[in-house]
């Protein structure tokens, strides 16, 4: 069962506009979730995280919001740059029957010049 | 080192031969975790060491897959008896202090493993 998922393959975006990647969740033990960025024959960075506390952290050009309610989480790139352009992976942690880091399928990004 | 270090970076292998993937964490770092992604695929967990306790090896597929941790530090994950199916792209992350902190995880490259 997929427990973390981003139902966007793909997205293409203008540079200088925003860039939102979408991330959904089913259960509800979780509470820290984080966003990766991947280049082709790297391993995946770390973006940005947030804590089931909080709805929003910001740092830089990108922000993530938090909906529990909604089981929902979104990476906001604004403005997006060329250099975005890279595969997404949200991930979520918290009791799942263990304790691990599960990840989303990701989202290829691709910034327009 | 500097980042999380894996070897080899590619490797090609024939169908029903074993395989050895290694990892070398960042110095200190107590958890230690495996996943790997295949083509267009999420990344998978595969196993997690946390300091001494015992690893979760709840995501390894089969048991041709196996993980040690020698030391505490530098892991090995083999596979025997490849087979085409387990094609992908092993990655090795590594975290200070493990799951139970909020923390990110710090991913070496990872290895291109291709089963003919």
């Amino acid at each position: 069962d997929q427990q973390v998922k981003q139902n966007s393959p793909s997205l293409s975006v203008q540079e200088g506009r925003i860039s939102i990647l979408n991330c959904d969740y089913t259960n509800s033990m979780f509470d820290y979730f984080l966003w990766y960025k991947k280049y082709p024959a790297e391993g995946p960075t770390f973006l940005i995280s947030i804590s089931s506390i909080k709805d929003k952290n910001e740092d830089g050009r990108f922000t993530v919001f938090l909906n529990k309610s909604a089981k929902h989480l979104s990476l906001h790139i604004v403005p997006s740059q060329p250099g975005d352009s890279a595969v997404y992976f949200c991930a979520a942690k918290g009791f799942s029957g263990t304790y691990k880091y599960i990840f989303g399928t990701g989202t290829r990004l691709k910034v327009l010049a | 080192g500097a980042g999380v270090s894996q070897s080899p970076s590619n490797k090609v292998t024939e169908k029903g031969k074993d395989v050895e993937l290694r990892c070398d964490p960042i110095s200190g770092h107590t958890a230690l975790y495996w996943y790997r992604q295949s083509l267009g695929q999420g990344l998978e967990f595969l196993i997690y060491f946390q300091g001494n306790s015992a690893p979760d090896k709840s995501g390894l597929p089969s048991d041709r897959f196996s993980a040690e941790r020698t030391g505490g530090s530098v892991s090995t994950l083999t596979i025997q008896r490849t087979q085409q199916e387990d094609s992908a792209v092993y990655l090795c992350a590594s975290s200070p202090k493990g799951v139970l902190r909020n923390e990110k995880l710090f991913f070496g490259s990872g290895t291109q493993l291709s089963v003919l």
